[in-house]
């Protein structure tokens, strides 16, 4: 089927409102990541779902930041009172278990 | 903390050449290690999983080795061509079953035609 999507791909806001980035996985998929690359940098892990189990939020970089993740499919992250450091490239991934992770293309994140 | 380091940052280098590029992790305790492309404004790709119980893996033109007891993984291109230009990330679990990979910060590849 189709592979991991993302919306929005560009999302520019300003600085203090807040932001929705939606990730939809690859069908049957049990295992969701929000990753965010920022210039420069590394991917930085931000949290994972897997199935039913409570969320792995220890990459989450502060208060400002959380994710749900509905009916074990669809994913959003939040992002509460932006911040210009929050710019940066979001990512999100799947797996089907099989440690091999698909990537999406990713949500730009401009805040001004 | 893990820590990925990738060399060379950045690599530009004729069409035809064979090429190696590195990373290190600070703890050498790796569990998996993946290999990824990443295309400018493009999600990453995988290229090849080497799983806890494997040193090596090989897809085609592209062989990547891991080396357990100094931390050390190389990725082997052979016979570039400029559709490998990319950046390449290199990314390894720690710990067993959490799945959750550290990434380097890459290697830019370009390949001249």
């Amino acid at each position: 089927g189709a592979g991991v999507s993302q919306s929005p791909s560009n999302k520019v806001t300003e600085k203090g409102k807040d932001v929705e980035l939606r990730c939809d996985p690859i069908s049957g998929h049990t295992a969701l990541y929000w990753y965010r690359q920022s210039l420069g940098q590394g991917l930085e892990f931000l949290i994972y779902f897997q199935g039913n189990s409570a969320p792995d939020k220890s990459g989450l970089p502060s208060d400002r930041f959380s994710a749900e993740r509905t009916g074990g499919s669809v994913s959003t992250l939040t992002i509460q009172r932006t911040q210009q450091e929050d710019s940066a490239v979001y990512l999100c991934a799947s797996s089907s278990g099989s440690e091999t992770q698909y990537f999406g293309p990713g949500t730009r994140l401009l805040v001004l | 903390k893990q820590e990925v380091t990738q060399i060379p940052a950045a690599l530009s280098v004729p069409e035809g050449e064979n090429l190696v590029l590195n990373c290190s992790f600070t703890d050498s305790a790796i569990y998996n290690l993946q290999w990824f492309r990443q295309d400018p404004g493009k999600g990453l790709t995988s290229l090849l999983l080497i799983q806890s119980s494997q040193r090596e893996q090989t897809s085609g033109r592209l062989n990547a080795s891991l080396d357990k007891s100094s931390g050390r993984s190389t990725l082997y291109i052979a016979a570039s061509q400029p559709g490998d230009s990319a950046t390449y990330l290199c990314a390894g679990e720690n710990t067993s079953g959490t799945y959750k990979y550290i990434f380097g910060t890459g290697t830019r590849l370009k390949v001249l035609a």
